[in-house]
């Protein structure tokens, strides 16, 4: 079965950029949502179509992806987006995530 | 805006079937998209179950396929999940959400999502 990996924890100071990655086989070929969950809270889409945002999400939030790896990358973070985050992709018919990585903004 | 409310019982003893609907408010379902499960047990990822459309279509998890049973009620505007021969590794937050219908499967994601609805297997 397919499989994303992502690493388990990120830290970033407030104001720098943080980046996320996403890793799966050829996953470049498919195409990579993203998903902030915060403590208590449902999953919110922040990042689909690789690079696309939904209306509301600060444009501090961007996506990429290219070859094995997809890469959510946060500019100037700030406090509130201390979270988990998930990415997601389609393998066939099936809907895939990846097992979260828990930034820190220290 | 679209709401999804999941309701069922918060427990539920091994073996049995564990039944969850998720109500949706501000869409009509027989308008299109898909309506999809989500579980995540506590402290870990989240895990897809599966997936119907309005015609009732579904597709699931491979890794559960056999145990789920998901169904729509348009008339009531709601989607319904049944997975059955539960144990402990079931107990989770499942989550009901709604997500695109793009021809191309790949270019799909979950845009609403319900505030998900802890279901615990236990004697």
């Amino acid at each position: 079965s397919y499989e994303l990996t992502q690493p388990p924890s990120v830290s970033v100071s407030p104001g720098q950029t943080a980046s996320i990655t996403c890793s799966g086989d050829k996953l470049g070929d498919k195409y990579a949502s993203w998903y902030q969950q915060k403590p208590g809270q449902s999953p919110m889409l922040v990042i689909y179509q690789d690079t696309k945002r939904p209306s509301g999400i600060p444009e501090r939030f961007s996506g990429s992806n290219s070859g094995n790896t997809a890469t959510l990358t946060i500019g100037g973070t700030q406090a509130m987006d201390e979270a988990d985050y998930y990415c997601q992709a389609w393998d066939s018919s099936t809907v895939v995530f990846g097992g979260g990585t828990k930034l820190t903004v220290l | 805006q679209v709401q999804l409310q999941e309701s069922g019982p918060g427990l539920v003893k091994p073996s049995e079937t564990l039944s969850l609907t998720c109500a949706v408010s501000g869409y009509s379902i027989s308008s299109g998209y898909y309506w999809g499960w989500i579980r995540q047990p506590p402290g870990k990822g989240l895990e897809w179950i599966g997936s119907i459309f309005q015609s009732g279509s579904t597709y699931d998890n491979p890794s559960l396929k056999s145990r789920v049973t998901i169904s729509v009620d348009t008339s009531k505007n709601q989607f319904s999940l049944k997975l059955s021969s539960v144990t402990a590794i079931d107990t989770a937050v499942y989550y009901c959400a709604r997500h695109t219908a793009h021809t191309t499967v790949a270019t799909r994601y979950f845009d609403f999502w319900g505030r998900g609805t802890l279901v615990t297997v236990s004697s």
